[in-house]
């Protein structure tokens, strides 16, 4: 069935890496968004796409940065130029005119 | 710069009581609202509004849409505990495409005592 998916569900990292997190749709959607959660916090967004091959800046991008060579997956990569990276990821695509669906989001933790 | 304010922050009520929730948002291209419930992880969906004045209703929840003073309110009526949530509400601005910019505010956390 259709859904939006997001790996791992928990990953930890050591300072000074590199780390990828995954997300993947199979609804058809055009554009897909990753948005960073801190405790007790709304969701902040990190980068956005609309278009295959094509992405954009949200409020925060300095230390990420993402591709988008298919429709399917909009992978978002946390480099070591992020200062604080510990934080709850959160992946949504949307369809035109719809609502943003969610994945199940990844916890990233620098050890 | 593009800004979604929610308030309160935080919110304790006991089980059957009526809460409000609101969302301000000072945009430019507006397009629509939505609102979600936050549990544990993902989001999920309550409402989108597209326009002014038009009551969104789904069993104890309602929300309405103010586009002249910007700004929307989430109903809450005869709490139960399984309402306890963080509430997200969402603008959704027009872009280059059809998509455009999805920003949120910070959350309400509301807490339903029995």
């Amino acid at each position: 069935d259709g859904g939006i998916t997001q790996s791992p569900k928990y990953l930890f990292r050591k300072e000074g890496q590199n780390v990828t997190l995954s997300c993947e749709q199979n609804l058809n959607h055009d554009a897909m968004y990753w948005y960073r959660q801190d405790p007790g916090q709304g969701l902040r967004l990190i980068y956005y796409s609309q278009i295959v091959n094509d992405f954009q800046k949200g409020d925060i991008a300095e230390g990420y940065s993402v591709s988008r060579e298919k429709k399917e997956s909009f992978p978002l990569t946390v480099t070591s130029a992020q200062k604080n990276p510990t934080a709850f990821y959160l992946c949504a695509s949307r369809g035109l005119g719809t609502e943003a669906f969610f994945g199940q989001g990844t916890r990233l933790t620098v050890v | 710069e593009d800004k979604v304010v929610q308030s309160p922050l935080s919110l304790v009520v006991h089980e059957g009581d009526t809460v409000t929730l609101n969302c301000s948002y000072e945009v430019t291209n507006f397009r629509s609202l939505l609102w979600y419930k936050q549990e544990k992880k993902a989001p999920t969906f309550l409402f989108m509004l597209t326009s002014s004045g038009i009551e969104k209703k789904s069993g104890r929840l309602s929300s309405i849409l103010d586009k002249k003073e910007l700004f929307s309110i989430l109903n809450i009526t005869a709490t139960q505990t399984g309402d306890s949530a963080v509430y997200l509400c969402a603008v959704v601005l027009a872009g280059g495409t059809s998509y455009g910019k999805l920003t949120f505010g910070q959350g309400t956390i509301l807490t339903v005592h029995p």
